[in-house]
């Protein structure tokens, strides 16, 4: 099974509201990304987090590591925040080994 | 800042047909890694290196060679392509917990 679960899948937002990602993983990790990816585009790291709580500008992340579990919180959500977020777990001690979910597809219209 | 280029960006082969992708980086980060894309799969990594001329298989290595002769850059071999295969190759590098990707070579085999 997939070791890095991902909700929901997909979301709509209208512009300014918050979206919550989550991501659920089945195995120790010891260390854990959120990345963004746009429509056709690389990957690029949001935040590295992997435990507490962690922000930068409007993204706010919370990695509960004993109950193996991370959520992404985007605040006052814009046009340009949709794409794909994917979170990733490294369970082999910090090799960059990453272990990738399926990632949440965020929509926000204006 | 650094950049991580992959050449081609798209590439179209035929069946059985031996296709090689190749990443640069000039971060100068010692640790380079290739990852596949395929929609609904999320990504898996293929093949890194630590250094160079290290090499280092991932969970999807079968089907694959690489090559690190320089510390700049990492190429991948797609040692014989299947029909109808569609995917993205990511290539990223790092130094110490967090990934740089490029934008990645799009592949498609006829």
């Amino acid at each position: 099974g997939q070791q890095v679960q991902q909700s929901p899948a997909s979301l709509v937002l209208q512009e300014g509201e918050n979206a919550e990602l989550q991501c659920n993983f089945s195995s120790t990790a010891t260390q854990l990304q959120w990345f963004y990816q746009s429509p056709g585009g690389s990957l690029v790291s949001l935040l590295s987090n992997p435990s507490g709580t962690k922000h930068t500008g409007r993204l706010t992340s919370t990695t509960v590591t004993k109950e193996r579990r991370s959520s992404l919180h985007i605040s006052s959500s814009q046009t340009t925040d949709s794409g794909t977020y994917l979170c990733a777990i490294d369970i082999t001690g910090n090799t960059g080994k990453l272990i990738f979910g399926l990632g949440t597809t965020l929509q926000v219209q204006p | 800042g650094g950049i991580i280029t992959q050449t081609p960006k798209f590439l179209i082969g035929q069946e059985g047909q031996k296709l090689t992708l190749k990443c640069q980086q000039n971060f100068n980060h010692d640790t380079m890694y290739w990852y596949r894309q395929d929609s609904g799969k999320g990504l898996r990594l293929i093949y890194y290196s630590i250094t160079e001329n290290d090499l280092q298989k991932g969970d999807l290595s079968e089907g694959y060679d690489a090559s690190r002769e320089k510390k700049s850059s990492f190429s991948l071999t797609v040692t014989s392509a299947q029909k109808n295969e569609m995917a993205v190759f990511l290539c990223a590098s790092s130094r110490g917990n967090t990934l740089y990707f490029g934008a990645g070579t799009r592949l498609s085999v006829l």
